[in-house]
């Protein structure tokens, strides 16, 4: 399957700390994306790390590419219950199609 | 609007029954895409336009799905005897410009969940 896989499927984890996911492809890495899903809605985009890129922060998030990996990493540090979220990895397959793991279920608790 | 519209949020329909999904991308967005998205999973690309013009439709999974955008604005995703199979969020989104280089964002509508009973 060309789908990302991510790990862990469900993270669970107490306000304030940090969460760590994790997502690897089959096919080469072409410019990544994270998004998160509120249960019941549509997907919110959180940040693109382009292909040449090693590391990038916006706010809270933490993102790191290893392309020869074929590996990306998020990372929410300082943890909030509205954090609670699946988390979604999405990498393009040619120009057109985004191709997403399968997701992360982060849950905080208070 | 401000963001990608979809409608109806809910869809009930029987197996056998034809439905339609549609999606309003935001004003000037220039592609447009449909997702399906199974419960548990995440999104599985169905279909790109760009403007009117269908580019890919590799992901639609059987003859029975059929999508259109004949004004290059609204589109509709049409599903014909509809199978339990289908059950699923199906996710709309738009960019701004042409997929030309994979780099582009897509902004998602809050889906439309069929069940097929």
């Amino acid at each position: 399957s060309q789908q990302g896989e991510e790990d862990p499927q469900a993270l669970s984890i107490q306000e304030g700390e940090n969460a760590t996911m994790n997502c690897s492809y089959k096919t080469s890495i072409n410019n990544l994306q994270w998004y998160r899903q509120n249960s019941g809605r549509g997907l919110v985009h959180l940040i693109l790390i382009r292909s040449n890129e090693r590391e990038k922060h916006s706010g809270r998030l933490r993102v790191t590419l290893d392309t020869s990996k074929k590996s990306s990493s998020l990372l929410i540090t300082a943890s909030r219950a509205a954090d609670t979220a699946s988390y979604f990895c999405a990498n393009y397959q040619g120009a057109q199609k985004l191709v997403f793991g399968q997701g992360t279920r982060l849950t905080i608790n208070p | 609007g401000a963001g990608v519209s979809q409608s109806p949020r809910y869809k009930v329909a029987k197996r056998g029954q034809d439905v339609a999904l549609r999606c309003d991308p935001i004003s000037g967005h220039v592609s447009l895409f449909w997702y399906q998205q199974a419960l548990g999973q995440g999104p599985e690309f169905l279909t790109y336009f760009q403007n009117e013009a269908q580019l890919d439709k590799s992901g639609l999974p059987s003859d029975r799905f059929f999508a259109e955008r004949p004004e290059g604005s609204v589109s509709t995703l049409k599903i014909q005897r509809t199978q339990q199979e289908d059950s699923a969020v199906y996710l709309c989104a738009s960019s701004s410009t042409r997929q030309v280089l994979a780099k582009n964002i897509q902004y998602f509508g809050a889906g439309t969940r069929l069940s097929v009973l």
